[in-house]
């Protein structure tokens, strides 16, 4: 247990929905990280909150959003969905905001577009 | 744009027989992170290099940075089915703080 909690775990929606993804950091971590996993790919970066304000970018789409919150849990808000945002999520959370820091990843939160 | 790359892409070996996985940066890195994740699982950190040329050893895991800081290896001796899984290598991202980015990953499957 890595101490990140996702939610949902599952979550099948249709093409043009919306969606919001939790993530809870482990107890004391300030830094909130959101990647994207397709299938037989590796791990898209999309975002990163550091202590509720957004530090750093990766290839979020434009209809993607998140943000961190005052008692430091993070949502991501996926709109007009695709097929192609059919993937898993995950949500990673670190001490600090500075490099070298380890990532403990939560246990992801599966999308399917239909 | 800075690139991890990671080969091979797919290894299946037979249990007991060894494994290499490697990884190359376009740029040089201040570390190197490595991270399994296991069939229907997470990633699971497994190690930070941060020295060139460092090794570490962790029971049949053997973790090298290269010289130069832009490569670097898992090697895992004598593979067993607890093996299987994608190992990923992560470096820092470049102007960015405390963003990594990821290798594509080795799958490893490993035959009984």
């Amino acid at each position: 247990d890595s101490g990140v909690t996702q939610t949902p775990k599952h979550l099948i929606t249709a093409t043009g929905q919306r969606v919001t993804l939790r993530c809870s950091p482990r107890s004391g971590d300030l830094s909130v990280y959101w990647y994207q996993q397709s299938l037989d790919q590796g791990l898209q970066f999309l975002i990163q909150y550091y202590n509720g304000e957004e530090r750093a970018k990766g290839n979020i789409l434009e209809r993607f959003s998140a943000q961190q919150f005052p008692d430091l849990h993070s949502e991501l808000n996926l709109s007009s969905l695709e097929l192609g945002d059919s993937a898993l999520y995950f949500c990673a959370s670190s001490a600090g905001g500075g490099p070298g820091g380890e990532l403990f990843f939560g246990e992801g939160s599966r999308l399917t577009v239909l | 744009g800075q690139q991890v790359m990671q080969i091979p892409q797919y290894q299946h070996v037979q249990e007991g027989e060894d494994f290499t996985t490697y990884c190359n940066s376009s740029t040089t890195l201040s570390n190197i992170q490595w991270y399994k994740q296991r069939p229907g699982g997470h990633p699971v950190f497994l190690i930070q290099l941060v020295k060139s040329g460092e090794v570490k050893k962790q029971k049949r895991l053997t973790f090298q940075f290269g010289e130069a800081k832009k490569n670097s290896s898992l090697h895992i001796t004598a593979t067993q089915t607890t093996d299987v899984g994608t190992y990923f290598c992560a470096g820092p991202l470049r102007g960015s703080q405390g963003n990594l980015i990821f290798g594509k990953g080795t799958k490893l499957s490993v035959k009984p």
